[in-house]
């Protein structure tokens, strides 16, 4: 069965810090993966999408990376503010899973003042 | 610009009720879905649509019923509820398939069957 595993389940910063949160997949053929941010009680808001040819996309303060042959993906934040305390999620389009995303189990961020 | 709207957003059945949550996009999207979120699963992909008149099964679609009469509307139907249908659900639509397309979701509809 193909899966996405993020870890840590949940992280917490100083604010001003810079960070990695990690995505790993299990296949490596693969269509795009996203990263999607969630809010408390709120639905997913689409932040990156990196397709299997990409190495990486960038947007404001935020830099996702994408490593097909490990199985890896990195979302880097930036100068982390209390704002980005969010749910960040990642998903894998696998080749043949039609069309089905795989979600990870997400990683909740919090960032303190 | 009102993008994906559920409703309802909280409801509260028994067991053995039916119900169904109602999806609605104005992007002119081909493609819906209807995603289950639980603690520690993650979301994992009840039914999805490619147009209107089409529906798919995805990973967990036992218990479940779907219909797409139209384009913008994706409706999910629970027949006999049952607690492991407890869970908060999101429905999602795109232009494409997801192998190329980003996903805009709705707010969430949060299910409870005692």
């Amino acid at each position: 069965k193909q899966e996405v595993t993020q870890i840590p389940a949940a992280l917490s910063v100083p604010e001003g810090e810079n960070l990695v949160l990690n995505c790993s997949f299990t296949d490596s053929a693969i269509y795009n993966l996203q990263w999607f941010r969630q809010d408390p009680g709120k639905g997913l808001t689409s932040l990156l999408l990196i397709q299997s040819s990409q190495r990486e996309q960038t947007s404001g303060r935020l830099n996702a990376s994408l490593d097909k042959s490990s199985g890896r993906s990195t979302l880097y934040i930036a100068a982390s503010q209390p704002g980005d305390s969010a749910t960040y999620l990642c998903a894998v389009s696998f080749n043949n899973a039609g069309n089905m995303l795989t979600f990870g189990g997400g990683t909740r961020l919090m960032v303190k003042p | 610009n009102a993008g994906v709207t559920q409703t309802p957003k909280f409801r509260v059945l028994k067991t053995g009720q039916s119900m169904t949550l109602l999806c609605a996009q104005d992007m002119n999207h081909e493609y819906m879905y209807w995603y289950r979120q639980d603690p520690g699963m993650g979301l994992r992909l009840i039914h999805y649509s490619v147009g209107e008149g089409t529906t798919a099964k995805g990973e967990v679609p036992d218990g479940y019923n779907v219909s797409r009469l139209k384009k913008q509307n994706f409706l999910l139907g629970l027949e006999s509820a049952a607690p492991s249908q407890t869970s908060v659900y999101f429905c999602a639509s795109s232009y494409g398939g997801p192998g190329a397309n980003v996903l805009t979701f709705g707010a969430g509809s949060r299910l409870t069957v005692l």
